[in-house]
């Protein structure tokens, strides 16, 4: 299993400003993603960031709004930027450990609100 | 490309009663299954998994599903709901490590 982290837990932001989310794992890990899950919905992934490679983002999902970094195997940031209010959101990072059955660990989540 | 549907937006139940949760799948070929349970202000945690062997998947807190090819289901059941219950459940389906899809979620309302 895996146990991972996200800063912040929560945060409310004005309009027009970008927030950073951080993502930790307690072990190194190739594959990490990103998801997006709105008021009320199901989780829409944002973006898969792999490790040494940029990261491949879903459609619907540009990088200039939503960049990431993946500077290690256990750490990655996704910023949220020109937020606007439909931005409001749950932001979570999972984790697949390659262990062959596909299994994703979810971080605990980031809840944005943009006022 | 596969999906799928969770029939049912809101499952209210008495406690003690049985829980069904209902997850259909639409896959080319068969797929690895999940279900996972978020509690309020919470991540996604998974309940059980279904890779390959025995259809009957055993997960925590008392849950199980059967895989039925045959009707490309996967529902999610549970003998007596416990009050700890309540929560958001997603049925998720995957072909690949890099593609998961999620269904639209069911909340489970536990009544005392």
């Amino acid at each position: 299993s895996a146990v991972i982290s996200q800063k912040p837990s929560r945060d409310i932001c004005q309009r027009g400003t970008s927030l950073t989310i951080q993502c930790q794992v307690d072990s190194q890990v190739t594959m990490m993603f990103w998801y997006r899950q709105q008021p009320g919905q199901s989780l829409t992934l944002i973006a898969t960031a792999n490790q040494g490679s940029e990261a491949t983002y879903e459609s619907g999902f540009v990088i200039d709004k939503f960049p990431i970094s993946r500077p290690n195997l256990t750490f990655s940031t996704l910023t949220v930027s020109n937020m606007s209010p439909e931005d409001s959101s749950i932001y979570l990072c999972s984790v697949d450990l390659l262990a062959g059955d596909n299994e994703q660990f979810f971080g605990p989540g980031t809840r944005l609100t943009v006022l | 490309a596969q999906s799928v549907t969770q029939l049912g937006s809101h499952v209210s139940v008495s406690e003690g009663a049985l829980v069904l949760l209902r997850c259909n799948y639409s896959s080319s070929v068969p797929p690895y299954l999940f279900w996972y349970v978020q509690y309020p202000n919470q991540g996604l945690q998974l309940l059980l998994k279904y890779t390959t062997g025995a259809t009957l998947v055993k997960g925590i807190n008392g849950f199980e599903a059967e895989f039925k090819k045959s009707e490309t289901s996967f529902h999610l059941t549970k003998p007596s709901a416990h009050m700890s219950d309540a929560a958001e459940y997603f049925c998720a389906v995957s072909l690949s490590n890099n593609d998961m899809r999620f269904g639209a979620g069911t909340r489970l309302t536990v009544k005392p």
